[in-house]
């Protein structure tokens, strides 16, 4: 298993370009996430899916968009990039165990500058 | 808003040291308490959870203590090793959020020094 993978792993924009990070699972996880990490600010959620065409917000939704149509992929869009999108962005995803760990299994980030 | 305040955000301990890491929760409707383990370059990992029925929790050199009426828990690294030296988060988890939804501390930036 490749678990979740990401790409690009680094990216550039200019202010008001648009881009979409991809992300994919090969573990049949029901449940994705997208984090971005600023330093020292923790990992804020942006948007999360449960299931395929099953989509909702986070903490930090503004500016992003997603899409859920399969199980295995979960595609982040920046639409009008701006300097505040500058951050490093990990997609995750969980199995629908129905008990404990709860654990979510993160892939290896991508990290956007917008200037 | 639900919260989880995370202290200290860096710590230097020497190798064979305890480094602690606390972790303090403003909402009593959490029923899951992990913590990750993150390196440099590379997105975080589960290192060790609890349950708020369970006051400690030990996995080799990582023990975690849990106090519900304080409405805190804490991360010993027992022996600290350099190897040890990564971003340790705490997180947890909303008991009516369900879908596996975790609410992130801030993180602490361990380095243990040789």
């Amino acid at each position: 298993n490749a678990g979740v993978t990401q790409t690009p792993k680094f990216r550039i924009l200019k202010i008001g370009q648009s881009m979409t990070l991809q992300c994919a699972q090969d573990m049949n996880h029901n449940y994705m996430y997208w984090y971005r990490q600023d330093p020292g600010m923790g990992l804020k959620l942006i948007y999360y899916s449960v299931g395929a065409g099953i989509t909702d917000k986070g903490e930090v939704p503004n500016g992003y968009n997603v899409s859920r149509s399969t199980t295995e992929d979960f595609p982040l869009r920046l639409e009008l990039a701006a300097p505040s999108q500058t951050s490093v962005y990990f997609c995750a995803s969980s199995p629908n165990s129905g008990g404990p760990p709860y654990e979510q299994y993160f892939g290896p980030g991508t990290r956007l500058t917008v200037t | 808003q639900q919260q989880v305040k995370q202290s200290p955000q860096s710590l230097i301990v020497q190798k064979g040291g305890i480094s602690i890491i606390n972790c303090a929760y403003e909402n009593t409707a959490f029923d899951y308490f992990p913590w990750y383990q993150q390196f440099p370059g590379k997105g975080p990992a589960l290192l060790i959870a609890i349950r708020p029925d369970v006051s400690e929790k030990k996995e080799g050199r990582f023990t975690i203590s849990f106090n519900k009426s304080a409405k805190q828990f804490s991360l010993h690294i027992m022996d600290s090793q350099p190897g040890d030296s990564a971003t340790y988060f705490c997180a947890a988890r909303p008991f009516s959020g369900g879908y596996n939804k975790l609410i992130f501390g801030a993180g602490t930036r361990l380095a243990v020094h040789p």
